[in-house]
């Protein structure tokens, strides 16, 4: 059983260019969170969702972030005009329902 | 706010020398008490989840008990390939996704 798959495991951007991280959960898994970690600080929650919903946005920044979870294919974080303070490692994690969950390798975003 | 806070940041052990990892947390409505232990480059791995003051579980070298207040992470005869952050996190509200994390203890132990 594949453990939760993130990709890519390394993303350059230039400021104001657009990145895009995937991440597909564990099979049987419907549940996603995605946590964002910044150099020098702890894991911090940023999203909640289940199949076509968002569940719990109360982590993103309210602007430039957005994610989605479609009935096919990742989970899929998107950030917009990214600024060298978008530079972090970001993980999702899933969970078959209300379980413990389980983390992927995480995406490495370094904006230059 | 929830808040998990961790000690020590860093503890250096020699090799079989037990020791405890502290987590303190206020977390509204708690749900369950998470450890992760987290390797450089790399996603955090699920190690326990308690649910109640009291509860204890046991992995390996590894166990970890709850209160009210805090958890302890107790290592027993550490081994080099125990070297790791350990991170503690709170669940509380309606997911057990949802997670406050502290800041981490990053343990080495020499050999």
């Amino acid at each position: 059983n594949a453990g939760v798959m993130q990709n890519p495991r390394h993303l350059v951007r230039r400021r104001g260019q657009e990145a895009r991280l995937r991440c597909s959960p564990m099979k049987g898994h419907s549940h996603v969170y995605w946590y964002r970690q910044l150099p020098e600080e702890g894991l911090k929650f940023m999203v909640y969702l289940q199949k076509e919903n968002i569940i719990d946005e109360s982590g993103m920044p309210k602007e430039r972030f957005s994610a989605e979870f479609p009935k096919e294919g990742p989970s899929i974080l998107r950030i917009q005009q990214v600024v060298r303070g978008d530079s972090a490692a970001y993980f999702c994690a899933s969970s078959p329902k209300n379980t413990e969950a389980f983390f992927g390798q995480g995406t490495r975003l370094t904006v230059v | 706010e929830d808040q998990v806070t961790q000690s020590p940041e860093a503890l250096r052990l020699q090799e079989g020398e037990s020791s405890s990892l502290n987590c303190s947390y206020t977390v509204s409505g708690l749900r369950g008490l998470f450890w992760y232990r987290q390797d450089p480059g790399k996603g955090p791995e699920f190690l326990f989840t308690l649910y109640s003051a009291g509860e204890e579980k046991e992995k390996e070298r590894l166990k970890a008990t709850l209160t009210k207040k805090e958890s302890f992470l107790h290592i027993t005869a550490p081994k080099p390939e125990d070297s790791a952050t350990y991170l503690c996190a709170g669940a509380g509200g309606t997911s057990y996704g949802k997670l406050t994390f502290g800041q981490g203890t990053i343990l080495t132990v020499h050999p």
